[in-house]
């Protein structure tokens, strides 16, 4: 069975709303996770490493307003999209990183569009 | 600057016969590589990992080979079953500690039965 749960797994939006997604960890406690992103034909892109009781370390070109991410527990992440645009619209996925061995599980993913 | 590359976006094969997935990387700095198997609507599976020191990890029917001279690496799947059929990145680690990841763009497997 997955050990990581992400939800939703699809949210359609209208241009300005926030979106919030989920990534649970259910298997192991989970002080790192990692939120990515995947345009259509493109590898999965980093956006940010979340951190649990600490700030999220943004990538390169990732606006950190407009993407924000909370690690209240270690077993939770959440990554909000702000005022949301139609070029926001992307598949998003999260991972949690199992503390024994360095492996990262993933969620199943969020298809964001955003009309 | 795409630093990890899958150059197949796709490769067919026959039910039984081997499949093999190639990966290029520019950064001699990686220092461990990771296999992952995705699903339609699915989050990737991890699958099969090697470190930098290693040359070959065997794990079932899933090799992968690395080759650091030429900066490549390769999924060797023998004998290639249907269910193999889905996309396959490969990943690649900058260190041990630091844990990010940095994929390939994926290849898509599909095994004709």
């Amino acid at each position: 069975g997955a050990v990581v749960s992400q939800h939703p797994s699809r949210v359609i939006c209208k241009s300005g709303t926030s979106v919030k997604i989920e990534c649970r960890s259910l298997d192991f406690q989970a002080t790192t996770m990692f939120w990515y992103r995947q345009f259509p034909k493109q590898s999965l892109m980093l956006m940010a490493t979340s951190n649990e009781g600490s700030k999220a370390t943004y990538e390169q070109g990732v606006e950190k307003d407009k993407f924000l991410i909370n690690h209240a527990s270690l077993t939770l992440s959440t990554l909000t999209v702000t005022s949301a645009h139609p070029e926001d619209s992307s598949f998003y996925i999260c991972s949690a990183l199992r503390p024994a061995g360095g492996i990262q599980y993933f969620g199943a993913g969020t298809r964001l569009s955003v009309l | 600057d795409q630093q990890v590359k899958q150059n197949s976006p796709s490769l067919s094969v026959q039910e039984g016969r081997i499949s093999i997935l190639n990966c290029d990387y520019t950064n001699s700095m990686f220092d461990y590589f990771l296999w992952y198997k995705k699903y339609p609507a699915e989050g990737p599976t991890f699958l099969i990992s090697i470190s930098s020191i290693k040359d070959k990890n065997e794990d079932g029917r899933f090799t992968v080979f690395l080759n650091k001279s030429a900066k490549h690496l390769s999924l060797h799947i023998v004998p290639s079953q249907p269910g193999d059929s889905a996309v396959y990145f490969c990943a690649a680690l900058l260190n041990f500690g630091n844990e990010k990841l940095t994929f390939g763009t994926g290849t898509r497997l599909t095994i004709i039965p």
